[in-house]
């Protein structure tokens, strides 16, 4: 079993829906959980932590966390061309103090 | 968030040579880490490096391929060493958040090796 699991798409959405972007994770320990943006050719950008079960919005952007469940999500409202990218979600493991990426889910938004 | 400058950007580089990677970071640090980044993967952690210390490496990569310098708390190399096809990768250099290691990447630096 992977660390971190990513279904790695293309999830293809219309403009202005909503995008939702899934990750589980196999350490139940893990206490932190970030999303990274890596736009083709680029490093990757953090958006979005969070660390607590529930709901942590920013913007557009809203990240679920479900530890019980080991799952961490993302949504992205109102969803624009500009958002095409490829999502990877990460994983403080408690083993080590380090983070593991998820494969990366490859999100394409078409106007 | 810290700024990372992380140079050269892409090189194209022989097989049997080895090539340095720098990374400076506009503020001090305590943790420095270098990923790599396969075609069309994610990343994977090489190693963590530490001021004073030697770096630690993740299963799968060793010193001797992927030697390590931190002399200070802005600054980082990643050399890699007898270089094949196989090591082309884009390789990126992160800095932590603080306590909840968060981590902020480089531009990174793509690397070819023909």
């Amino acid at each position: 079993q992977k660390e971190v699991e990513q279904n790695s798409g293309p999830l293809s959405v219309p403009e202005g829906a909503i995008a939702s972007l899934n990750c589980t994770y196999s350490d139940r320990g893990s206490q932190s959980f970030f999303w990274y943006r890596q736009y083709s050719g680029k490093s990757p950008e953090l958006i979005m932590s969070i660390y607590s079960n529930g709901d942590k919005e920013d913007g557009r952007f809203t990240a679920q966390l479900n530890k019980a469940s080991q799952y961490v999500s993302l949504l992205i409202r109102d969803s624009q061309p500009s958002d095409s990218a490829t999502y990877l979600c990460a994983v403080n493991m408690e083993y080590g103090n380090k983070l593991v990426f998820g494969a990366g889910t490859i999100l394409r938004v078409k106007s | 968030s810290a700024v990372i400058s992380q140079k050269p950007s892409r090189d194209i580089c022989q097989r049997g040579t080895s090539l340095t990677i720098q990374c400076q970071v506009d503020s001090q640090v305590t943790m420095m880490f270098w990923y790599r980044q396969q075609p069309g993967q994610s990343l994977t952690l090489i190693a963590t490096a530490n001021q004073g210390s030697e770096a630690t490496y993740e299963s799968g990569f060793v010193i001797d391929k992927f030697p390590i310098s931190r002399p200070n708390l802005t600054f980082s190399t990643l050399t890699v060493s007898n270089m094949s096809p196989e090591d082309s990768s884009i390789y990126l250099c992160s800095v932590d958040g603080g306590q909840v290691t968060e981590a902020f990447f480089g531009q990174g630096t793509r690397l070819t090796v023909v």
